[in-house]
């Protein structure tokens, strides 16, 4: 099956800092998502981007198909953007559909 | 809040036990898709169905089965527990099945947290 890797699997910054980080994935995909999972559990969509730019205030992402790879820029962070976040992708099924997810990405904002 | 509504928030079994989980998908879904998460496994994908009819399976336990009912509600039945099954188990829906050219968003619950004992 497909295989999806995020990184870094840690980090923190100051709140105020800007990150970037990382999804690769080994084959072409349908769908990309990125999500933030909060500390009480709930996942929460963010970018729905298998390919191009996108912007959502401080948050924006990008997704190079053709090098199979996404990245999602968070500028300017807030403690509440501590959490995990993922990035799943879906392909290759031809009657249904199922997101892969990578490890995800755990990060912490400091005040 | 996605839309998506998960029945119970917590639940808290013993080992042998079985146990239904409820997911009523966003107004106008008709696709369902069921997730866990474990410590040990990540974020996996067990099952989809589309208006009823299941249409993806992924490395979903024999011991676990799903439906979609008439009305787009699905439930997760859990049965023979064992601990290794506690874990946050999450529902997802979309409009349509997903496959093809349909890709799309899915949609996440906020998850059932299953603990057992």
């Amino acid at each position: 099956g497909i295989q999806v890797e995020q990184s870094p699997p840690d980090l923190i910054l100051q709140e105020g800092a800007n990150s970037t980080l990382r999804c690769n994935f080994s084959d072409s995909v349908n769908n990309l998502q990125w999500f933030h999972q909060n500390p009480w559990g709930q996942l929460i969509n963010l970018f729905y981007i298998p390919s191009g730019t996108k912007q959502n205030g401080r948050l924006s992402a990008t997704t190079v198909a053709t090098e199979r790879y996404s990245l999602l820029y968070i500028s300017s962070s807030q403690t509440t953007d501590s959490g995990v976040y993922f990035c799943a992708v879906e392909y290759g099924e031809t009657s249904g559909s199922r997101l892969t997810f990578g490890e995800g990405t755990q990060l912490t904002v400091n005040p | 809040d996605s839309g998506v509504t998960q029945t119970p928030k917590h639940l808290i079994t013993a080992t042998g036990q079985r146990v239904t989980l409820r997911c009523s998908p966003r107004s106008g879904d008709l696709s369902v898709y069921w997730y866990q998460q474990s410590l040990d496994q990540g974020l996996q994908f067990l099952i989809q169905y589309y208006n009823g009819e299941e249409r993806a399976k992924g490395n979903i336990l024999e011991r676990f089965s799903a439906q979609q009912f008439p009305d787009l509600h699905s439930e997760l039945n859990l049965s023979s527990l064992e601990l290794g099954d506690s874990a946050l188990y999450f529902c997802a829906s979309s409009p349509r099945p997903g496959a093809g050219g349909w890709q799309e968003t899915q949609y996440f619950g906020p998850g059932t947290r299953l603990l057992v004992l």
